[in-house]
């Protein structure tokens, strides 16, 4: 079944931007949603088909997809965007919903 | 205002049958772009999605445990049931119920529970 790949971790000091991947064979051709828990919460959706913003999110959230990688770029980092991030795909093959292993961020 | 609530026991012991309740409000099991959706979450580590049904009863499971789980829904109480058969102190993890849009992400989370597998 198909297989998507996050780093494990990403540091950035406040006010930087933190640029997380996803990684995946052609993911550019599957629309991919992002995900961030913080400890002891359940997640929450921050960026859905590639790009869009649910209502809530800060503009600073924004994501990209082509080729392998699909990427969330968080602006201007602040400490209340350390978390766990995960990126998620739907495998039509399988029929499966497919999650990345999740990247820490940690705000320095 | 669209809530799903899970339930269901804290410790379950090894190789016995383990069944969780998601209790839905703010829409409709039956409506089209929407289904329910079973995510669990062992300590420490990452997301792992089990099953979820569609509006139109279809099911969809794991391939890795779709010989371990079956899912079901009552639409007259707003209720999906999970089911996972033989259960190992592996499956120890926080449980949640989640809406799934459009049959291809996840919108809204309950809270999640977290089912302990021990002797």
């Amino acid at each position: 079944s198909y297989v998507v790949t996050q780093p494990p971790s990403v540091s950035e000091a406040p006010g930087e931007t933190a640029r997380l991947t996803c990684g995946g064979n052609n993911i550019g051709g599957k629309s991919v949603h992002w995900y961030q828990q913080k400890p002891g919460q359940a997640p929450v959706l921050v960026i859905y088909y590639d790009s869009d913003r649910p209502s809530g999110i800060p503009e600073r959230f924004s994501g990209s997809n082509s080729g392998n990688t699909a990427t969330l770029t968080i602006s201007r980092v602040e400490a209340g965007d350390e978390a766990d991030y995960y990126c998620q795909v739907w495998d039509s093959s399988s029929h499966n919903l497919v999650f990345g292993g999740g990247t820490r961020l940690t705000v320095l | 205002q669209v809530t799903l609530k899970e339930s269901g026991p804290v410790l379950v012991k090894p190789t016995e049958t383990l069944t969780l309740t998601c209790t839905v409000s703010g829409f409709s099991l039956t409506n089209a772009r929407m289904s329910v959706t079973w995510i669990r979450q062992p300590p420490g580590k990452a997301l792992e999605w089990l099953a979820h049904v569609f509006s139109n009863d279809e099911k969809s499971y794991s391939t890795s445990l779709k010989s371990r789980l079956i899912i079901s829904r009552d639409t007259s109480k707003s209720q999906v049931v999970l089911n996972m058969t033989n259960v190992d102190p592996l499956d120890t993890a926080t449980y949640y119920c989640a809406r799934i849009l459009n049959g291809v992400l996840v919108d809204f989370w309950g809270h999640g529970t977290l089912v302990t597998v021990s002797s």
